[in-house]
């Protein structure tokens, strides 16, 4: 089975530049995560999409970042304009369903901004 | 979902078990246990999970006090491969359910 893919794996952007990440969920997993973590820290939800539809976004800083699942497959995870706070490693997340007991991660995209 | 309590780092010796504590005085009565793991530079992976009572699988065995307010992950036989940080994670099992992370414990085996 193959996992969560996400491209890019690598991201430098200078600040004020936007930026777009991409997430391949499992196939056939309805719910769909995307956290950014902090060097140091651990993983911090930004949104959870069950299908096509938003779950939670409410630690989604919506003045700058944007993401979307169209047709409740894929997904972009889009900053504009980036901060240099935005350098993190942004991490894809899908499971069968948001009640589903494992969540599986991808690799994540490091996005270094300066 | 409830918060939880983990210590910041741990040593353990290669070959002995690593029993890793987790405090959730504040659990829900729908809220299960999970545990999950971050090796260096990988994205989590899922350990185990309960609800009351004790369980075990190929990679770990999760203690849950009766009270439930606290558990502890059992690391049989640790090997290298185990340094990774590990997060214990309270949730409720549903289509509202959240995947919220704290800080983890940061667990060390020395050869």
């Amino acid at each position: 089975e193959a996992g969560v893919a996400q491209s890019p794996r690598y991201k430098i952007i200078e600040k004020r530049q936007s930026v777009a990440f991409w997430c391949n969920p499992i196939s056939g997993h309805a719910t769909l995560y995307w956290y950014q973590q902090i060097l140091g820290q651990g993983p911090k939800l930004l949104i959870q999409f069950q299908n096509n539809g938003v779950v939670d976004d409410s630690q989604l800083p919506k003045d700058r970042f944007s993401a979307e699942r169209l047709k409740g497959v894929d997904s972009t995870l889009k900053i504009q304009p980036a901060k240099l706070e935005d350098s993190a490693v942004y991490l894809c997340a899908s499971s069968l369903s948001a009640g589903d007991t494992e969540a599986f991660f991808g690799q994540g995209t490091r996005l270094t901004v300066v | 979902d409830a918060k939880t309590t983990q210590p910041p780092s741990m040593d353990c010796a290669e070959g002995r078990a690593a029993n890793l504590p987790c405090n959730h005085s504040t659990i829900s009565g729908n809220e299960y246990v999970y545990w999950y793991r971050q090796i260096h530079s990988q994205g989590p992976q899922y350990i185990i999970h309960g609800l009351k009572n004790n369980e075990t699988n190929e990679m770990a065995s999760l203690i849950i006090t009766e009270d439930r307010k606290s558990s502890t992950l059992i690391l049989p036989h640790a090997t290298l491969r185990d340094t990774a940080v590990y997060y214990c994670i309270v949730r409720v099992t549903s289509n509202t359910g959240k995947l919220i992370f704290g800080q983890g414990t940061t667990l060390q085996v020395k050869p």
